[in-house]
């Protein structure tokens, strides 16, 4: 069974950098069948997508976050990362790592149980 | 950004009852639309991928259907564990997700 565990701060002062790390067990980032992903979701809103890593290495980041966020895979701690620059009180949210399994379309298919991060001074 | 609509953002139901909750896509997205089902203080999970193909172990009342810019999930017959919010989410592009649908007990 694939669990996901994303650990982290869980508060961030304004301008700083959030740091947030998802490790995997029960199946392999390596894996050429699936790709990373985080998603967020403010306090009561909805669910919006932050980017992925694919096993190749290569990102995609949601055209929202201008350019703040960073996606790392760790294959030697079965661990992947999510870095987010600049952050405000906007990003206060529950962070989400995933797994995307891509057959016919894309889906999020394992999710971790989330992690809140506030940001505040 | 493909734009995702859902209808309504909120619904009150009883147990057995049929429910439908549609989602518009702002273009068209083929039939790249997944369904989730969130449950408060929960992850969100798969229910409906591919428009209507069923995730493995997913009831059997819930289904989807669609393509293009329109679509539906369907609960057959509403049990008490399906009171939560579902969100719809497009795979064409760029991932986003519809803002949700708010399904409360009458």
């Amino acid at each position: 069974q694939v669990q996901l565990q994303e650990s982290g701060p869980g508060l961030v002062k304004p301008s700083e950098t959030l740091s947030l790390t998802c490790t995997v067990s029960g199946g392999s980032v390596s894996s050429e069948s699936y790709y990373w992903s985080w998603i967020r979701q403010p306090p009561g809103k909805g669910l919006e997508w932050i980017g992925y890593i694919y096993h190749s290495g290569r990102t995609k980041y949601s055209p929202s976050l201008k350019s703040r966020g960073t996606v790392l895979v760790d294959t030697t701690r079965n661990q992947f990362s999510l870095k987010l620059t600049s952050m405000t009180a906007a990003d206060t949210a529950v962070y989400y790592c995933a797994r995307v399994l891509a057959v016919a379309v894309d889906y999020f298919d394992y999710w971790g149980q989330g992690t809140l991060v506030t940001v505040s001074s | 950004d493909i734009q995702m609509t859902q209808s309504p953002s909120s619904l009150s139901a009883s147990v057995g009852d049929r429910v439908t909750i549609t989602c518009r896509a702002s273009q068209t997205i083929s039939r790249s639309l997944n369904w989730y089902q969130q449950k408060p203080g929960k992850a969100p999970k798969l229910l409906i991928y591919a428009a209507s193909s069923l995730q493995s172990g997913v009831p059997f009342r819930f289904s989807g259907s669609g393509s293009g810019t329109d679509f539906t999930l369907t609960i057959s017959s509403l049990q008490p564990e399906d009171f939560a919010t579902y969100y719809c989410q497009q795979t064409y592009s760029a991932p986003t997700f519809g803002q949700g649908t708010k399904l409360q007990i009458k």
